[in-house]
């Protein structure tokens, strides 16, 4: 069956650029999460939406980052302003109950 | 803080031989763990779950063991394949409201022939 879906799978922007990366989970999964990957690193919790509420926003770095769900189905992390730190790769999973689903996440480059 | 950490960075191995991937976890209130794998260019896939009141699990060829008195978590491939090379994270879902996970920096595991 589908799983997770990301776009872009890859995106290059110029610092001070906006971005926007979408994550389309597994359908009828209530919960999804964002991760941020750095090279050769685990990935670190972002943010956690139960259907469209975002219920922790905790690792979310800054206030140039922001992410939405409005109707409890796909999402949007959109970050603004980038700067050359943001740059890593992006990782949505969704779930049902306690396992989670990953997508191939989207790289970001901020040159 | 609290985190999952890592024993071994890089783990290499004979196809065919069995691998052990070690992981030290400091909180002890978590109750649920998980191992992925991870290959280039790919999201973290699902290998295997354990809760805290388990100290043992079984899958297809893979075992996780839970040591909850020290804290220590790993994962054993039975008869590795060069299709296993990839890197290894454990996980750990902290609950209280928030089914986020911490990952630790992984083990890449190299398989020869």
């Amino acid at each position: 069956g589908a799983g997770v879906s990301q776009s872009p799978r890859y995106k290059v922007a110029k610092r001070g650029q906006d971005v926007a990366l979408r994550c389309d989970p597994i359908s009828g999964h209530v919960s999804l999460f964002w991760y941020q990957q750095a090279l050769g690193q685990g990935p670190e919790f972002l943010t956690y939406f139960q259907n469209e509420a975002q219920l922790d926003k905790s690792g979310l770095p800054s206030d140039r980052f922001f992410a939405e769900r409005p109707e409890g189905s796909v999402s949007t992390l959109k970050i603004q302003r980038t700067q050359q730190e943001d740059s890593a790769v992006y990782l949505c999973a969704s779930s049902l109950a306690d396992e989670q689903y990953f997508g191939p996440g989207t790289r970001l480059t901020v040159t | 803080g609290e985190s999952v950490g890592l024993h071994l960075p890089t783990l290499s191995v004979q196809e065919g031989d069995n691998s052990i991937i070690n992981c030290a976890y400091s909180n002890s209130a978590s109750d649920y763990f998980i191992w992925y794998k991870q290959e280039s260019g790919k999201g973290p896939q699902f290998i295997i779950d354990i809760r805290s009141n388990m100290d043992k699990r079984q899958g297809q060829r893979v075992t996780v063991l839970l040591n909850k008195t020290v804290k220590h978590l790993s994962l054993q491939i039975a008869a590795t394949q060069p299709g296993d090379s990839a890197v290894y994270f454990c996980a750990e879902n902290m609950g209280a409201g928030t089914d986020k996970l911490i990952f630790g920096t992984g083990t890449r595991l190299q398989v020869f022939p």
